[in-house]
């Protein structure tokens, strides 16, 4: 399934399928990205990171793919397990900009047994 | 070990209280930062401090007052807070290391209840 990270959606897959979770970053001049994975109850989770200079980078079961033309960000999750519901966010940061990070409003990602 | 503690876990405090929160890191970063969350919605980032120095203010309220005593330990001392200032407050890291991929490690989160 798929999602478009601009409000707080829901996306709703099974067990052992494939997610993949949009997110439309608003600055051109960003030159890395994050995703991040919360559960409830807990602080964001570093799960794999981009710089502006890659398309694609793989982790373990999940991939982020980057298309700087239209500012678009995806994070894709391979066999989808119960474990991996939770809400995700990218973050966008420009090279001296302060470090600052800027969050993206997530998307709610339930996995159905 | 990417480990960022934070204390307490849960906090209620009334207006007139005076509490602060606590941040602890061990991987030599020399960056730290606070963010405050709201339900469903993204971190916000509200002070970021570099090698013991306050670097960026995000126009946050005098009610928050930051402090970084040394290069592994960050409070966030509140005073006079709104009900509305109820939240999680997160802290992160980073090793500042001035290259692009300079990643922020996030602590569990202080749960902020305001009465």
């Amino acid at each position: 399934g798929e999602s478009v990270g601009l409000h707080l959606p829901t996306l709703s897959v099974q067990e052992g399928d494939n997610s993949i979770i949009n997110c439309a970053y608003s600055n051109s001049a960003s030159d890395y990205f994050i995703w991040y994975k919360q559960e409830s109850g807990k602080g964001p989770q570093f799960i794999i990171d981009i710089r502006s200079n890659m398309d694609k980078r793989q982790g373990q079961r999940v991939t982020v793919l980057l298309n700087k033309t239209v500012k678009h960000l995806s994070l894709q999750i391979a066999a989808t397990q119960p474990g991996d519901s939770a809400v995700y966010f990218c973050a966008e940061k420009v090279t001296g900009g302060g470090n600052k990070l800027t969050f993206g409003t997530g998307t709610q990602l339930k996995v159905e047994l | 070990d990417t480990e960022v503690t934070q204390t307490p876990k849960h906090l209620v405090m009334g207006m007139t209280n005076k509490k602060s929160l606590k941040c602890e890191q061990h991987m030599g970063h020399r960056a730290m930062y606070w963010y405050k969350q709201k339900a469903k919605k993204p971190p916000e980032l509200m002070f970021v401090y570099s090698y013991e120095k306050l670097s960026i203010n995000e126009s946050v309220p005098s009610r928050f007052s930051p402090e970084c005593p040394n290069s592994s330990l960050l409070n966030l001392h509140l005073h006079a807070l709104q009900p509305e200032d109820s939240a999680l407050y997160l802290c992160a890291s980073s090793q500042m290391n001035l290259v692009v991929t300079d990643t922020q490690y996030f602590g569990p989160g202080t749960r902020l209840t305001v009465l």
